[in-house]
């Protein structure tokens, strides 16, 4: 079974840009959550996704936003872009019902660069 | 989610077991230690869960305490690839819109030969 895809994987943008990044879930899994890790603050979660709609948010500005389709595939977008933005984005998907319902597989991430 | 501490580092030698200790003195009785690690730059990896029995898998064996105050993971024959962040992380096993996973700073493994 195919794990949790991220596109792209390196990005580079200037400050602000805009930035759209995808998530695959695992086929079959309902949940799709972000986070943020950089060496200062670490793991932090952004928010989650499943029935295409945002289930819990944490405590980032409203320049960081998504979305999530009929298929489960999320995006997620940040606007003007700040250098405090370069980070290793992380999409994780869950399947919610079944067997491991709430074990969260992650993806390789993304990792943006501002400049 | 309950609150964990772990140690910040620990080195360990190649082909010995890496013991690997995690507290989580506010856990609840519906909440499950799970584990992940995370292999630099990459993304965190599932590992283990367990409630209070005794856990194996073919990565690792989790071992809970009586009182589920604290547990240790054990890779019972590190290799250099086991170089890691380990995390240690509680929370209930059933889904709600709260129970996003809380990463605390992890344990980072350093496996030498």
């Amino acid at each position: 079974k195919a794990g949790v895809t991220q596109t792209p994987r390196y990005l580079i943008k200037t400050r602000g840009q805009q930035v759209t990044l995808s998530c695959s879930p695992i086929s079959g899994h309902r949940s799709v959550s972000w986070y943020q890790q950089t060496p200062g603050q670490g793991l932090q979660f952004l928010f989650e996704y499943f029935s295409e709609t945002q289930r819990n948010k944490g405590n980032f500005p409203g320049r960081f936003s998504g979305r999530q389709f009929s298929n489960s595939r999320s995006e997620m977008n940040v606007s003007t872009l700040e250098l405090g933005d370069s980070a290793l984005y992380l999409c994780a998907s869950r399947r919610l019902a079944g067997a491991q319902p709430n074990e969260q597989f992650f993806g390789p991430g993304t990792r943006l660069t501002v400049l | 989610d309950a609150k964990t501490t772990q140690p910040p580092s620990m080195d360990c030698a190649e082909g010995r077991a890496a013991n690997l200790p995690c507290n989580h003195s506010t856990i609840s009785g519906n909440e499950y230690v799970y584990w992940y690690r995370q292999i630099h730059s990459q993304g965190p990896q599932y590992i283990i869960h367990g409630l209070k029995n005794n856990e194996t898998n073919e990565m690792a064996s989790l071992i809970i305490t009586e009182d589920r105050k604290s547990s240790t993971l054990i890779l019972p024959h590190a290799t250099l690839r086991d170089t890691a962040v380990y995390y240690c992380i509680v929370r209930g096993l059933r889904y709600n819109a709260g129970n996003m996973l809380t990463f605390g700073g992890g344990t980072r493994l350093m496996v030498k030969p």
